[in-house]
Parts: C-alpha cells; sequence; structure tokens
C-alpha cells in the first residue's frame, strides 16, 4: 500500500518563527498521525486525526502544536513558536488495513 | 502506560548469515498488536512484519520472521540469509488494541550493520 507524501522534506527556519509541515495522502484516508524523532532518539507519538479531529495526542503536543486537514486531503502540522528543541525529524503516517500505519519519509526541521 | 525495550543498541552480522534482534515490553493489556519498522540511511519508516498478540503463530515475512513469546512479554526478529541492503536500524514497536488509542510506542531500536 503506498504511503504519503510529505513536504518540505527538509525545512530550516529560525527560533521563533512558525513552520508548517505537509502530509499529503495517496488517496482519501481518515486516521492520520503525526511522530517526531530527535536524531539519535527513539520515534515519539505526537497526535493521532481521525475524520477532521483530534483522537489522542501526547504530551509533547502542546500549545504551540496544532493539527488541521484545511482542504480536505493535506494534513498539517504547524509548530507556531519554534524552538531549538523542536529540531528533529517529523513523520506523518496513515492508518491503513489490520492496523498497520504507514510512514511518509519525513520531514527534517532545523531550527536555528 | 506501555513501554518497549531493545537491549541491544548495536549489531553486526555478516552477509548471508542470520541475526536476531531482540525486544520486550511491558503492558497489562491482553490485546495489542506488535511490529518491527526499518529505518535505513534514507530516515523512512519502513514496516518489516506484523503481528497480532492474539495469534500463537509467529508472523513471517520472506526472509524475516518473529519469535512471540506472549508469556515473556518478548517480541524478537530473526533476519535469514541477511543482505547489504538489510543494513538499518530497526525498530520495534507496540499498539494496543483496545481502550481506542492508536498510537505506536517504540523501542530505542537497534542499529543493524552488515558486512559482506
Amino acid at each position: 500500500e503506498p504511503e504519503v507524501t510529505q513536504t518540505p522534506s527538509h525545512q530550516v527556519t529560525q527560533m521563533g518563527q512558525e513552520v508548517i509541515l505537509r502530509c499529503v495522502p495517496i488517496s482519501n484516508h481518515l486516521y492520520f498521525y503525526w511522530y517526531r524523532q530527535i536524531l539519535g532518539q527513539k520515534v515519539e507519538f505526537l497526535v493521532s486525526f481521525y475524520n477532521n479531529e483530534i483522537s489522542e495526542k501526547s504530551e509533547i503536543f502542546d500549545d504551540q502544536f496544532s493539527v488541521e486537514r484545511p482542504d480536505g486531503s493535506n494534513f498539517t502540522l504547524k509548530i507556531r513558536s519554534t524552538k531549538l528543541e523542536d529540531s528533529a525529524m517529523y513523520f506523518c503516517a496513515r492508518g491503513g488495513r489490520a492496523s498497520i500505519q504507514y510512514f511518509g519519509a519525513g520531514t527534517r526541521l532545523s531550527v536555528l | 502506560a506501555q513501554t518497549v525495550t531493545q537491549s541491544q543498541p548495536e549489531m553486526s552480522v555478516q552477509e548471508a548469515e542470520t541475526v536476531t534482534l531482540s525486544c520486550t515490553y511491558d503492558t497489562s493489556e491482553s490485546d495489542y498488536y506488535l511490529f518491527w519498522y526499518k529505518q535505513p540511511p534514507s530516515r523512512q519508516m519502513i514496516l518489516v512484519i506484523r503481528q497480532e498478540a492474539y495469534k500463537q503463530q509467529n508472523a513471517t515475512e520472506n526472509r524475516f520472521s518473529v519469535n512471540f513469546q506472549k508469556a515473556a512479554k518478548s517480541f524478537s526478529l530473526k533476519i535469514s540469509d541477511s543482505q547489504l541492503g538489510d543494513a538499518a536500524m530497526y525498530f520495534c514497536a507496540y499498539r494496543s488494541a483496545q481502550g481506542g488509542s492508536e498510537k505506536l510506542v517504540f523501542g530505542k531500536g537497534t542499529k543493524l550493520t552488515v558486512n559482506p
């Protein structure tokens, strides 16, 4: 099964700036997830999104994070005021058959 | 809360040989899913294999198989006939099948090196 497409592949931003990471599903899916992976560390769950609503979020997903699906297709993760510690790989995943999650190639976020 | 532990930060294997990666997990749930994901240098997460906790039969996918020991909460991955393309980080992951949570809980990963 195809995964999702993430853009951009690499985003460089200044501390305090807002960034929007995008996830484009190949077809019409309902379940989406965001994860992040700080360099050299494990992959951590951020948020799950079902039918245009947040269904679960982690402690990491605080008020500076938001998700939405503005046009019914693209699924976005917004970080309002980036910090140095937000530098990480951000992965979007979509839910598939048999409870499998299919990951995109990730967006590498570098906060300077 | 569920936790996943991978006790081997790094492993190496000779090409064409067999290697086993370890994973243990902690949960009070009886129904769940377990996964192995591969992350090559490109850093994309690729599903290797999946196991449902209620199934006693160990999952297999070509050269990849698991040894699922539910009572021991152990889920190891065996790679047979290792190939250079198998070199990657391997992550074990847990997902609940009850209570509505769909998040994957990952271990810290094992870096596999395949020597020619």
